[in-house]
């Protein structure tokens, strides 16, 4: 079974558009991330939810818009896609209320968005 | 304000021979410390971490890091590696008191060579 799955695993579409990438955990974790790592391979964490709640959002063009319908999923919706999109999103899940992993991140497999 | 730095962005290295890959890190608080390794097109993976207790920490696939408090470091080792170990490893930090976030290092390119 896959701890944490996104889909898809590749897109590609045109500037301008709307699109989104959902994101299941079944590891019941209470805490859920979205990350956009560049082509350096560069990681930035971009919004986390922690029981539904967002808890943290960085300095995320408000074209991103994180959703999380319940505890074990967490959606990126992008409108108005722009070149400098591009990029692999990584979601990621971790169980804050036991730190006894200390935070512990487990991270799907990625989104490779192309914007052409 | 936390921050991770790691020292080198690529490490060649000959397949069977030693490496480390140096990590060092800023924090006011105490810390919990990560090292994770990424795959050619895969997620990140956790090698090892650093809660508390003894400094020196095993991990997957035959890598150790040692925590060097005095030194901010948590530098990432393997005494001998394999052409499989080619990969970008990333160390990491995070706040037991909270705040929700992880910091992650810009990360190193291991490349081993036969």
């Amino acid at each position: 079974d896959t701890a944490v799955s996104q889909t898809p695993k590749y897109l590609v579409t045109q500037m301008g558009n709307d699109k989104s990438i959902k994101c299941e955990q079944n590891l019941g974790h209470d805490t859920m991330y979205w990350y956009k790592q560049d082509s350096k391979k560069f990681l930035k964490i971009m919004f986390s939810y922690n029981n539904k709640e967002l808890i943290i959002n960085e300095t995320v063009p408000n074209r991103f818009s994180p959703k999380s319908p319940d505890k074990a999923h967490l959606n990126l919706h992008i409108n108005s896609l722009e070149l400098g999109d591009s990029a692999v999103y990584f979601c990621a899940s971790s169980s804050r209320t036991h730190l006894v992993g200390g935070d512990t991140q487990y991270f799907g497999p990625g989104t490779r968005l192309t914007v052409l | 304000a936390q921050s991770v730095t790691q020292l080198d962005s690529q490490v060649p290295v000959f397949e069977e021979a030693p490496v480390e890959l140096r990590c060092n890190y800023s924090s006011s608080v105490s810390v919990y410390l990560f090292w994770y390794v990424q795959y050619p097109n895969q997620g990140l993976q956790l090698l090892l971490k650093y809660l508390s207790g003894s400094t020196l920490v095993k991990g997957i696939n035959g890598f150790e890091a040692e925590f060097n408090k005095s030194q901010t470091s948590f530098h990432l080792r393997k005494p001998s590696v394999h052409i499989s170990d080619t990969a970008e490893y990333f160390c990491a930090v995070s706040d037991p008191g909270g705040g929700f976030k992880t910091i992650f290092g810009a990360g190193t390119r291991l490349f081993v060579k036969a």
